[in-house]
């Protein structure tokens, strides 16, 4: 079975500081790993995954996350934050083309 | 624009009623899944769908139901509808052989 624990369910940081969003998994076969962005009233819009390959995933809007299997970790960052950048966060993970099961998520807030 | 198309938009109803959500998924994805969104329990998997038939199922209750219909098109019927069953419902959908899920805008269900 696969799980996700995201640490802290709300981060917030100053514009252009780093943005290190924390997510560690559970899962009994190699792993599919994901982040997804949710904006105030829309649907998740994925930011980037994790397969198989280069353990450095580089995602869209200058976000990126590294797999690191012996600390069972898939942390987002992103060097300097921007104040689009609120939203909320999702880490997922999911064993091949099967159910997606989703962290409970962290809510990212930029102060100017 | 993720290509996933869920009707209605919003949804309120009364309790003890029936209603049924909608998801067309993205042109060719075998793949739907349906998800829960709640203030409390947060972003739950429901059920999974591929190619008209069940694969996965999640923390659904017995009075919701779902399937897939040849067009690959797939809908959500909720029952007896309860005030806690007030939520975001989100279906995605996914490619043969893909990992990621692309995510539809959401129904918003109001049960009064």
């Amino acid at each position: 079975a696969q799980s996700v624990t995201q640490l802290g369910s709300h981060v917030s940081v100053s514009e252009g500081a780093l943005v290190l969003l924390r997510c560690n998994y559970s899962s009994s076969v190699p792993p599919y790993l994901f982040w997804y962005v949710q904006y105030p009233n829309q649907g998740l819009q994925l930011l980037l995954k994790y397969t198989t390959g280069a353990t450095l995933v580089k995602g869209i809007n200058g976000f990126e996350a590294e797999f690191k299997k012996s600390e069972t970790s898939f942390h987002l960052t992103k060097p300097s934050a921007h104040m689009s950048d609120a939203a909320e966060y999702f880490c997922a993970v999911s064993a091949s083309a099967s159910k997606i099961i989703f962290g409970s998520g962290t809510r990212l807030s930029i102060r100017p | 624009d993720s290509g996933v198309t869920q009707t209605p938009k919003h949804l309120i109803t009364a309790t003890g009623q029936r209603v049924t959500l909608r998801c067309s998924p993205r042109s060719g994805d075998l793949s739907v899944y349906w998800y829960q969104q709640s203030l409390d329990q947060g972003l739950q998997f429901l059920i999974q769908y591929y190619n008209g038939e069940e694969r996965a199922k999640g923390n659904i209750l017995e009075r919701f139901s779902a399937q897939q219909f040849p067009d690959l098109h797939s809908e959500l019927n909720l029952s007896s509808l309860e005030l806690g069953d007030s939520a975001l419902y989100f279906c995605a959908s996914s490619a043969q052989g893909n990992t990621e899920a692309f995510f539809g805008q959401g129904t918003r269900l109001t049960v009064v």
